[in-house]
């Protein structure tokens, strides 16, 4: 299987800041790594796929780069409804894995 | 729009099977562009990928789950359902169904609201 690890686990961060997540996989995964947000309670939402597209609707300050094994999410300048859990999950083999999660929260 | 909600009987016993439907909305569960998966949360932790359907039975399954899992599709009633036998413990968790568009493009979107079903005597 191919292990997804995020860093950080949790992070702190003020409103307007920028915040930059990162995930590695344990084997090349060309650029087949997608990003979710989870609130509390909710189910994730898919933010963006294939390392870069960002999706319908979702803000242009989220950013995804990456290819191969190191992929970056950014948020460009946080806001209030952007504090939640984020995923990273790799769609290149079966069986597909997910990251452990990064937890945004209010500095 | 395309919904997809999640339903089931609610708390199961131990080594007893658990039993989830997904019924699909605003979209058919046979468009041929996308398969149907399961994805469960533990209280308080990550995501795991259970196993995904095509239309046509095809099935994909984590090797974690696999002896236990069946996942299967009802094309009548633009369905897909999950079997988990032998629960213990460590399969209380939230039930997700989500669309994946298949191949390299295997993410989930979008998802259902999720079922919590916990594993008690």
């Amino acid at each position: 299987d191919i292990q997804m690890t995020q860093s950080p686990s949790s992070l702190s961060a003020f409103v307007g800041d920028r915040v930059t997540i990162t995930c590695r996989a344990s084997q090349t995964i060309n650029n087949f790594l997608n990003w979710y947000q989870q609130k509390t309670g909710k189910a994730p939402k898919l933010l963006i796929s294939a390392a870069s597209t960002l999706q319908s609707g979702v803000p242009s300050r989220f950013s995804g780069s990456g290819s191969g094994t190191d992929f970056t999410l950014t948020i460009g300048s946080l806001q209030p409804e952007d504090f939640a859990t984020y995923y990273c999950q790799q769609s290149y083999i079966t069986p597909l894995t997910f990251g452990g999660g990064t937890k945004v929260e209010i500095k | 729009q395309l919904q997809l909600q999640e339903s089931g009987p609610g708390p199961v016993k131990p080594s007893e099977t658990l039993s989830l439907i997904c019924t699909v909305s605003g979209d058919s569960i046979s468009n041929n562009n996308y398969y149907w998966g399961w994805v469960r949360q533990p209280p308080g932790k990550g995501l795991e990928w259970i196993g995904s359907v095509y239309h046509s039975g095809s099935t994909f399954y984590n090797p974690s789950l696999k002896s236990r899992v069946i996942i299967s599709v009802d094309t009548s009633k633009n369905q897909f359902s999950l079997k988990v036998t032998s629960v213990t413990a460590a399969d209380t968790a939230v039930y997700f169904c989500a669309r994946l568009p298949g191949g390299f493009q295997n993410w989930f979107d979008p998802w259902g609201q999720g079922t919590l079903v916990t594993v008690s005597s």
